[in-house]
């Protein structure tokens, strides 16, 4: 998983709290997605984004948010926690021309 | 809508055999096909990705073949080893660089 960073590992909120998942990747490629797995139903895509300055919504983006001011990060918000977000949130990387995909170790949310 | 899935959900097999995952899905439109193996509590690791015009990909002793018309990629595991237990997922890029398409996995075990 070298060239995807994501923090924190693991992260405990009530409902009604915010934070933010941090993307950092060092390959200065374009196109970051953030995915969420659930037990049994597979990778869901929330958000992505094709470049700085461009984001862009997946199937499930409902309760999230992202910015994209640089090409390195690709940070993920969750304004108000509800249980329904309790799911392990994994960043991933494109490369430019396979289209291989390059994920980050993941982001372990619990929402009580 | 692009659907992947992925049988059987679970194997479980002895050491040295040799074994085989299927994926199939229901658009043949695809751009690649791409093959990841997760450990539990990791991310995603990338094993092979076949393009739509190739037929098959080798890592070693992995072997990914791809046939479009039939909807149908299988992953071979030649002379299995107890350090291939993993989940193995394939996912699905749709013609025109769309995003991909996850099925929910193969749980492997194998035993010493």
């Amino acid at each position: 998983n070298a060239g995807v960073t994501q923090t924190p590992k693991f992260r405990i909120l009530k409902i009604g709290q915010s934070m933010t998942l941090q993307c950092t990747q060092d390959m200065n490629h374009n196109y970051m997605y953030w995915y969420r797995q659930d037990p049994g139903m597979g990778l869901k895509l929330i958000y992505y984004s094709v470049g700085a300055g461009i984001t862009d919504k997946g199937e499930v983006p409902n309760g999230y948010n992202v910015s994209r001011s640089t090409t390195e990060d690709f940070p993920l918000r969750l304004e108000l926690a509800a249980p329904s977000q309790t799911s392990v949130y994994f960043c991933a990387i494109q490369g430019p021309n396979t289209g291989e995909l390059f994920f980050g170790e993941g982001s372990r949310l619990t929402v009580l | 809508k692009q659907e992947v899935t992925q049988i059987p959900a679970a194997l479980s097999v002895p050491e040295g055999e040799n074994l085989v995952l299927n994926c199939s899905f229901t658009d043949s439109a695809i751009y690649n096909l791409q093959w990841f193996r997760q450990d539990p509590g990791k991310g995603l690791t990338s094993l092979l990705l076949i393009q739509s015009s190739q037929r098959e990909q080798t890592s070693g002793r992995l072997n990914a073949s791809l046939d479009k018309s039939s909807g149908r990629s299988t992953l071979y595991i030649a002379a299995s080893q107890p350090g291939d237990s993993a989940t193995y997922l394939c996912a699905v890029r749709g013609a025109g660089f769309q995003k991909l398409v996850f099925g929910t996995g193969t749980r492997l075990l194998v035993s010493p």
